[in-house]
């Protein structure tokens, strides 16, 4: 089966300007993550959605950052102004349902370089 | 959920078994052990996962103490294409009733390296 694509896979934007970044998980996954992982650290989940429903967005810095899932599928990110401290890998993932024994299958992420 | 404990960093000779150690002993009953590793430039990957009983699937064995307090994962015949960070994450039940998240909490895993 394919697997979870992300595009783009490296963007380099300026302090303060605006970029979004787009996930489109395996077909038929109901769930779908996004997290942010930092050089040198383990993933961070940002926000979690089950259908296009939001479940866990409890650490999302929503003053800048968005997502939206509208029909249940593909998925955006959107970080808007920019701050150095946003540089990092941002890696969506799903998994067919919830309850335990489920596998999360991660893409290869987006490395956002802010400058 | 539970915290868990990895040593930074092991390395192991190609055709060696890795065994690496997670320490969870604060875990609690309704919570399973997961193990996901990285290798570099690449997303998250999951290898095994389980409760109580040792587990075992294509890629590697979970050995689970008696009183789960810790683990540890076993790659019997590690190869240069293992070298990767191995996160051991610990995670409560969840279910639609919940509304539980089966969000994965990352540490900062064991850095493996495989040497010829």
């Amino acid at each position: 089966e394919a697997g979870v694509a992300q595009s783009p896979r490296y963007k380099i934007i300026e302090k303060r300007q605006s970029v979004a970044f787009w996930c489109n998980p395996i077909s038929g996954h109901a769930t779908l993550y996004w997290y942010q992982q930092i050089l040198g650290q383990g993933p961070k989940l940002l926000i979690q959605f089950q259908n296009n429903g939001v479940v866990d967005d409890s650490q999302l810095p929503k003053d800048r950052f968005s997502a939206e899932r509208l029909k249940g599928v593909d998925s955006t990110l959107k970080i808007q102004p920019a701050k150095l401290e946003d540089s990092a890998v941002y890696l969506c993932a799903s998994s067919s349902r919830q309850g335990n024994g489920t596998e999360a299958f991660f893409g290869q992420g987006t490395r956002l370089t802010v400058v | 959920d539970a915290k868990t404990t990895q040593p930074p960093s092991m390395d192991c000779a190609e055709g060696r078994a890795a065994n690496l150690p997670c320490n969870h002993s604060t875990i609690s009953g309704n919570e399973y052990v997961y193990w996901y590793r990285q290798i570099h430039s690449q997303g998250p990957q999951y290898i095994i996962h389980g409760l109580k009983n040792n587990e075992t699937n294509e890629m590697a064995s979970l050995i689970i103490t008696e009183d789960r307090k810790s683990s540890t994962l076993i790659l019997p015949h590690a190869t240069l294409r293992d070298t990767a960070v191995y996160y051991c994450i610990v995670r409560v039940a969840s279910s639609i009733l919940t509304g539980g998240g089966n969000k994965l909490t990352f540490g900062t895993g064991t850095q493996l390296k495989v040497e010829l």
